[in-house]
């Protein structure tokens, strides 16, 4: 089974600070991996994703994650915060393509 | 092009009432999922409908039907709501995965459920 974990429920950062959000994943298989981002009221976005072409993949709005297999991570970051980041992040994983799992979301809140 | 829209936004219902949650993509994407949402626990798959004809249980199903009306649209029905069924409610869809691809889902604004 496949399950995705993210350290971390809630993480505060000062404007202008490093952003790092966790991700850890378990699959038996080599998987695909996603990040998405859901402001207040909306529906989820999808960040960037992973899909083996690069360990090093960016996405939207300077955001961007590495995937590292012997770490069995695929940790989210962005060199500096901005108020507009504040959002909650969320961690998926699928291999086979039908079904997503996600984690249950880190909370980024950006100090001013 | 509207993407993943899903109609209400906003329900109260009363113990051991029904409803329908309606979803619609205008993307031609074969598979549609529903999720629920709820405080601490993500995003945990309802029911999903890898192609048109097809439904498949997710993760937490009971207490949930569903009906892929046609391949636009993708309802679940709460034949007899419970207090525990209040969440809040995302529809997504997706291109059909082909082998060695990968499936991205978008999905709608989501439906707020309240159930006295």
């Amino acid at each position: 089974a496949q399950s995705v974990t993210q350290l971390g429920s809630h993480v505060s950062v000062s404007e202008g600070a490093l952003v790092l959000l966790r991700c850890n994943y378990s699959s038996s298989v080599p998987p695909y991996l996603f990040w998405y981002v859901q402001y207040p009221n909306q529906g989820l976005q999808l960040l960037l994703k992973y899909t083996s072409a690069a360990t090093l993949v960016k996405g939207i709005n300077g955001f961007e994650a590495e995937f590292k297999k012997s770490e069995t991570s695929f940790h989210l970051t962005k060199p500096s915060a901005h108020m507009s980041d504040a959002a909650e992040y969320f961690c998926a994983v699928s291999n086979t393509g039908n079904q997503f799992y996600f984690g249950t979301g880190t909370s980024l809140t950006v100090i001013p | 092009n509207a993407g993943v829209t899903q109609t209400p936004k906003f329900q109260v219902l009363k113990t051991g009432q029904s409803m329908t949650l309606q979803c619609a993509q205008d993307m031609n994407h074969n598979s549609m999922y529903w999720y629920r949402q709820d405080p601490g626990m993500g995003l945990r798959l309802i029911y999903y409908s890898a192609s048109e004809g097809t439904t498949d249980k997710g993760e937490v199903p009971n207490g949930y039907n569903v009906s892929r009306l046609n391949k636009r649209e993708f309802s679940l029905r709460l034949e007899s709501a419970a207090p525990s069924q209040t969440s809040v409610y995302f529809c997504a869809s997706s291109r059909e995965m082909l082998a060695g691809g990968y499936n991205e889902q978008f999905f709608g604004p989501g439906t707020r459920l309240t159930v006295l």
